[in-house]
C-alpha cells in the first residue's frame, strides 16, 4: 500500500517568492494535516483539513494557507516567502473516523525541504 | 509554551540493552500520545500510541508506559538494537477538540551502541 506522498522533494526559493506544496494521503484517509519542521525542534502543526473543510489552524500567519481537494489531496501555498520559513514541511492524514482513538494516528509523508534564499 | 518535553536531548544504549526515552506534558486536555521514530531526510514515523484511559500499551520490543498524575510518558525499547538509532518525538493531543492537533516535543537522539 502507497504511504503518503508529498512533493517535490526539495525546493529552493527567494524571498518574497510564493510556494505551493502538494500531499496525497493514504488511501482512504480523508484527514490531512501539515506540520513545519525546523532544525533541532519537533514539527509544529499548521493545518489540518477534513473532508475538504479546516478543521484547525496554528500559530501560523495568513501567508500560509492550504486547501484540500474531493479526492482528499492537500496543498499548502506560502506567500511572501520569508528566510525563516526555511524548514521541512510534512504532510501527514488519518482516518479520523469515528470513536477509536487509533483511527486518529497520524502517519507521515517524507516531506518538502524548502530552502528560502 | 512548550507543552511537551523531552527534557534529554540524546541518549546512548548499549545493544541489547533497555532504551528508556521519557516525556512531560502540562496540558490536561491532552487525552492521546503518540511515539514517533525519524531517520535523516525521512518524514516521522508512527511507533505506538496509548489513551489516557490506560496507563500501558506494548507491542512487540516497544513499551509506552503513562503516569498521568505526573503528566509523564516514557517509552521502553527492550532489546535495543542499532536499528533503533533515530531521533525520537512525543506527541500529545486532544481527541474531544475537533482538530487532531499533534503537540511534538523536541525529539531524544537515541544511538544503540554495538
Amino acid at each position: 500500500d502507497a504511504g503518503v506522498t508529498q512533493s517535490p522533494t526539495h525546493l529552493i526559493k527567494t524571498r518574497g517568492q510564493q510556494v505551493t506544496l502538494r500531499c496525497s494521503p493514504i488511501s482512504g484517509h480523508k484527514s490531512v494535516s501539515w506540520y513545519q519542521q525546523v532544525l533541532g525542534q519537533g514539527p509544529q502543526f499548521i493545518f489540518q483539513y477534513y473532508e475538504k473543510e479546516e478543521r484547525g489552524r496554528g500559530n501560523f500567519p495568513d501567508r500560509f494557507s492550504a486547501r484540500q481537494f474531493p479526492n482528499y489531496s492537500s496543498e499548502l501555498n506560502v506567500n511572501a516567502l520569508l528566510l525563516g520559513d526555511s524548514a521541512l514541511y510534512l504532510c501527514a492524514s488519518s482516518l479520523a473516523k469515528g470513536l477509536a482513538a487509533s483511527s486518529y494516528e497520524q502517519y507521515f509523508g517524507p516531506g518538502t525541504r524548502l530552502t528560502v534564499t | 509554551d512548550q507543552q511537551v518535553k523531552q527534557n534529554s536531548p540524546s541518549l546512548s544504549v548499549q545493544e541489547g540493552r533497555i532504551s528508556i526515552l521519557n516525556c512531560d506534558y502540562t496540558n490536561s486536555m491532552f487525552d492521546y500520545f503518540l511515539w514517533y521514530k525519524k531517520y535523516p531526510a525521512e518524514g516521522p514515523t508512527f511507533l505506538i500510541s496509548i489513551s489516557s484511559i490506560k496507563d500501558k500499551n506494548e507491542d512487540g520490543r516497544f513499551t509506552v508506559f503513562l503516569n498521568k498524575s505526573a503528566k509523564h510518558l516514557s517509552l521502553h525499547i527492550v532489546p535495543s538494537q542499532p536499528g533503533d538509532s533515530a531521533v525520537y518525538f512525543c506527541a500529545a493531543s486532544s481527541l474531544g477538540q475537533g482538530a487532531q492537533k499533534l503537540v511534538f516535543g523536541q525529539g531524544t537522539r537515541l544511538t544503540i551502541n554495538p
